[in-house]
């Protein structure tokens, strides 16, 4: 199973909108609505900010949003912060109980 | 509170074995499934197995297949992993996490653990 394609950088000023995208296929993201995303601060473990595709966890920003279009979602981070510099995933069932993640994508405050 | 609480990481030879621990606390732990999933280093995250609440049914990753077994042991609310015949490539964090549900998500995260593979 390969890994979900996301951009290695993203970048945007305090205030700003960004969207990280997360592109899979037919075989994973294309069949089922149960993408998920994390973020890692340095060093930690990481935190759920999505699941299905775009429900919120209690206590999370509703900055935060997720969406899907066919075999790619995508995270928006609104009203950037610079607590949101982090690395982010995206994760998609795979079928027979599976998972695969996105390679990670480093989200920056400029 | 739901907290994971990881132990048993370490740096041990290739071809060696090692067995990571999850206590679990703060939620009905048999309920739930529970996975673990790694880092190495400098790396993106990669799931690497997946066992039912009861214990009965496991899922690997290809990449673990044959040498990683999961288990459970629900009278303890305690995930183990245990990692056999461990090559370089298995050098990791090893983060153990609780299935959110039927989606196929991870809402709470261990602290994660270091394993070494190394002579």
């Amino acid at each position: 199973q390969s890994a979900l394609a996301q951009p290695a950088s993203v970048s945007g000023s305090p205030g700003q909108s960004i969207t990280i995208s997360c592109t899979g296929s037919s075989s994973d993201i294309g069949s089922y609505n149960l993408v998920s995303w994390y973020q890692q601060q340095s060093g930690k473990a990481p935190k759920l900010l999505i699941y299905e595709v775009i429900k919120r966890p209690s206590g999370v920003s509703n900055r935060f949003s997720g969406s899907q279009s066919g075999n790619t979602a995508s995270l928006t981070i609104s009203g950037l912060q610079a607590e949101d510099e982090a690395d982010y995933y995206c994760c998609s069932y795979a079928g027979v109980r599976t998972l695969v993640f996105g390679g990670g994508t480093k989200v920056t405050v400029l | 509170e739901v907290q994971l609480l990881q132990s048993g990481g370490g740096l041990v030879r290739p071809g060696g074995s090692l067995r990571l621990s999850c206590a679990a606390s703060g939620f009905t732990f048999r309920i739930y499934a529970m996975s673990w999933v790694r880092q190495a280093p400098g790396k993106g995250l990669e799931w690497v197995s997946a066992i039912s609440g009861n214990g009965d049914v496991t899922y690997y990753a290809d990449s673990v297949k044959g040498r990683f077994v999961a288990s459970r042991d629900n009278s303890k609310n305690t995930l183990y992993l245990e990692l056999n015949s461990l090559g370089a490539d298995d050098t990791a964090i090893y983060f153990c996490a609780k299935d959110g549900g039927v989606a196929y998500y991870f809402d709470y995260w261990g602290q994660g653990n270091l394993v070494t593979v190394s002579s």
